[in-house]
């Protein structure tokens, strides 16, 4: 049973343009979000996070945006550039989980010149 | 060292055969967690470790699967009598004491291919 689902496999945006992947999760019990990212042939780096008992969270080019009635989150990546281009993977966690992340499945990012 | 570490980076395996997989935390971190990503899908949470104790085994196939921490060695996850299914990328993470998700430090993985 999966409780966080990224919809989108893939999205191409042009270079400078705003990139938005989208991420629902089921578990009203999650309480905290993470972002990460993956190259080819590496593992996953941590990118950005947002609590609960937040609705954004900004850092740099990347906003997180929670919408904890609908059980969504977003990230925003702007001005997208082309070494943006990899796996992005939305996690979450509830609390007392021992840490144990939720993975999405990935959406896939291309930002082409 | 500065980067999670393990090895090997692929494994081929017969089925039926034993697969061992091994993993160097980060020098200072105490929790220790193995993730499993199936065909590029999600990551599935296996089990992690706070020092050498088991802190949750929620995620782990315990028929065939065990992990250990000892102190002053790497860490290691082995599949006993491995399936076609257990084909996956087996990733290993580590975190400092007092550091939340967003100091989980990934390794690059190891590639497990049964055949």
């Amino acid at each position: 049973d999966q409780q966080v689902k990224q919809n989108s496999p893939s999205l191409s945006v042009q270079e400078g343009r705003i990139s938005i992947l989208n991420c629902d999760y089921t578990n009203s019990m999650f309480d905290y979000f993470l972002w990460y990212k993956k190259y080819p042939a590496e593992g996953p780096t941590f990118l950005i996070s947002i609590s609960s008992i937040k609705d954004k969270n900004e850092d740099g080019r990347f906003t997180v945006f929670l919408n904890k009635s609908a059980k969504h989150l977003s990230l925003h990546i702007v001005p997208s550039q082309p070494g943006d281009s990899a796996v992005y993977f939305c996690a979450a966690s509830a609390k007392n989980s021992g840490y144990a992340l939720n993975f999405g499945k990935g959406t896939s990012l291309l930002v082409t010149p | 060292g500065e980067e999670v570490a393990q090895t090997p980076k692929h494994l081929v395996r017969g089925e039926g055969q034993k697969a061992k997989l091994y993993c160097a935390p980060i020098k200072g971190h105490s929790y220790v967690f193995w993730y499993q990503q199936v065909l590029k899908n999600e990551f599935k949470f296996l089990i992690s470790f706070q020092n050498e104790n088991v802190f949750d085994e929620t995620g782990m196939p315990k028929e065939r699967f065990s992990a250990k921490c000892l102190p002053n060695s790497p860490c290691s996850l082995e599949i006993q009598a491995t399936k076609l299914e257990d084909s996956a990328v087996y990733f290993c993470a580590s975190s400092p004491q007092q550091g939340g998700y967003e100091k989980l430090f990934f390794g690059s993985g190891t590639q497990l291919s049964v055949l």
